[in-house]
């Protein structure tokens, strides 16, 4: 089955400790995202990658970091200077010059730091 | 910069009844394409309807139906006999028709379908 895959479904954090959230796709879309969901919020981009080894910030990339070393993976490591980091994140991806332009989701990683 | 506005943070239907969602946008754009996203509590995002802002013509899914008025910057999602399996948050978004292709997500309606 083609889809989205996150792993873990939920995480666990100290404080001061950088923790790395995985995003891999079997859609072979170009583009992946990364948003942030705080409750009584929408989602939030945080980064987001056109082709491999391209990416861009989005509006809250402060305190986060990516790579795109192959088309199927997008992970996303929350650092240490992330001053609010419990929260819900959601990938996703989608064919960058598709008509319909959707977004397709994975289903969540969330994250909380004791 | 663009904004998504959604003014009712809770709504409630009756089963088989008709409801109606409010989104609101600001933007500068003349051509970009509008969504409705539905959360669950699985909080699996799916997409419910999408409509691209060039077409004069509402978008309609089966049940979902929108009402989109271009000048008035407006979109909202009317549902039509409400089911228990609508009951979810509802997400309005926005994206540019550029090459980023980035969403801009309102803060979502939570909707409770009662039986």
């Amino acid at each position: 089955d083609g889809g989205i895959t996150q792993s873990p479904k939920y995480l666990f954090r100290k404080e001061g400790q950088n923790v790395t959230l995985s995003c891999e796709q079997n859609l072979n879309h170009d583009a992946m995202y990364w948003y942030r969901q705080d409750p009584g919020q929408g989602l939030r981009l945080i980064y987001y990658s056109q082709i491999v080894n391209d990416f861009q910030k989005g509006d809250i990339a402060e305190g986060y970091s990516v790579s795109r070393e192959k088309k199927e993976s997008f992970p996303l490591t929350v650092t240490s200077a992330q001053k609010n980091p419990t929260a819900f994140y959601l990938c996703a991806s989608s064919i960058p010059t598709g008509f319909y332009n959707e977004q397709f989701f994975g289903p969540g990683t969330r994250l909380t730091v004791l | 910069a663009q904004t998504v506005t959604q003014s009712q943070p809770e709504m409630s239907v009756q089963e088989a009844e008709t409801v109606t969602l409010s989104c609101t946008y600001d933007t500068s754009e003349n051509n970009y394409y509008l969504f409705w996203y539905k959360q669950p509590p699985s909080r699996q995002m799916i997409l419910v309807i999408r409509q691209e802002a060039y077409k004069q013509q509402n978008a309609t899914e089966n049940r979902f139906s929108v009402n989109f008025q271009k000048a008035a910057k407006s979109f909202s999602l009317k549902i039509s006999d409400s089911q228990l399996g609508d009951t979810a948050m509802y997400f309005c978004a926005f994206m540019t028709s550029g090459s980023a292709r980035q969403l801009t997500f309102g803060s979502g309606t939570q909707l409770t379908v009662l039986p």
